[in-house]
């Protein structure tokens, strides 16, 4: 079945360090894949996505490139800042049972000090 | 747009009692998902909308919990009777169903059942 798999955290930086949040997954056909960020006390919101094989999303210096032949979509920022400490979701949209669902990974604390 | 808007923001209950949380979905989608996040078990999709009609419902912990679409508008999700253990987060979220977009989520109604 389809499933997303993203690194346990916390993961602990100090400011300006690099960033990697390692996510796979497994699924069927030709999903669509997404970073989520939740920050405290709200909602998930949208990161960036990346809809197609070898296709690089980007926003707020955060990247991620979706590599097919490793199932994989890991993000990366070359240097964090303390109001990046959120937690953060991999996911995917793929068509399931004749319809289009949302997985989404268990997420991945991430606390940077100053 | 004003986003997905759910109602109320926090409710206190107590065990027993019927709780009803609200959602107005992203005027325009037509798929509807709530979710409940919790700490112990993080994010987990209880039920899923496509044009108003319930797709995926495998995620409804059990009969105390139901979900209603009566209109593309207005979604509600409720728990009767109310136990400790529901107290989570409950979050809506929309997005057009046609191809693999992303979802957009509110901001989450925090449910304590004491």
């Amino acid at each position: 079945g389809n499933s997303v798999t993203q690194m346990e955290g916390p993961v602990t930086l100090s400011e300006e360090a690099f960033l990697t949040i390692n996510c796979t997954y497994t699924a069927t056909g030709y999903p669509s894949l997404f970073w989520y960020v939740q920050y405290p006390g709200e909602g998930l919101q949208l990161l960036l996505k990346a809809t197609k094989a070898d296709d690089k999303g980007s926003n707020k210096g955060f990247e991620a490139t979706y590599r097919k032949e490793t199932t994989s979509f890991h993000l990366e920022k070359g240097s964090v800042q303390v109001s990046d400490s959120a937690v953060y979701f991999c996911a995917l949209s793929a068509v399931m049972d004749s319809s289009y669902k949302l997985i989404f990974g268990s997420g991945t604390r991430l606390l940077v000090r100053p | 747009d004003a986003g997905v808007i759910q109602s109320p923001r926090h409710e206190v209950t107590e065990m027993g009692q019927e709780v009803t949380l609200r959602c107005k979905p992203i005027s325009g989608h037509n798929s509807l998902f709530w979710y409940r996040q919790t700490m112990m078990r993080g994010l987990e999709l209880l039920i899923y909308f496509n044009n108003n009609v319930p797709i995926d419902d495998s995620g409804m912990p059990e009969d105390r919990f139901s979900a209603k679409m009566p209109n593309a508008s207005f979604s509600t999700l409720k728990i009767q009777p109310s136990e400790p253990r529901d107290s989570a987060v409950y979050f809506c979220a929309s997005r057009r169903s046609t191809g693999n977009t992303e979802a957009f989520f509110g901001q989450g109604t925090r449910l304590t059942v004491v």
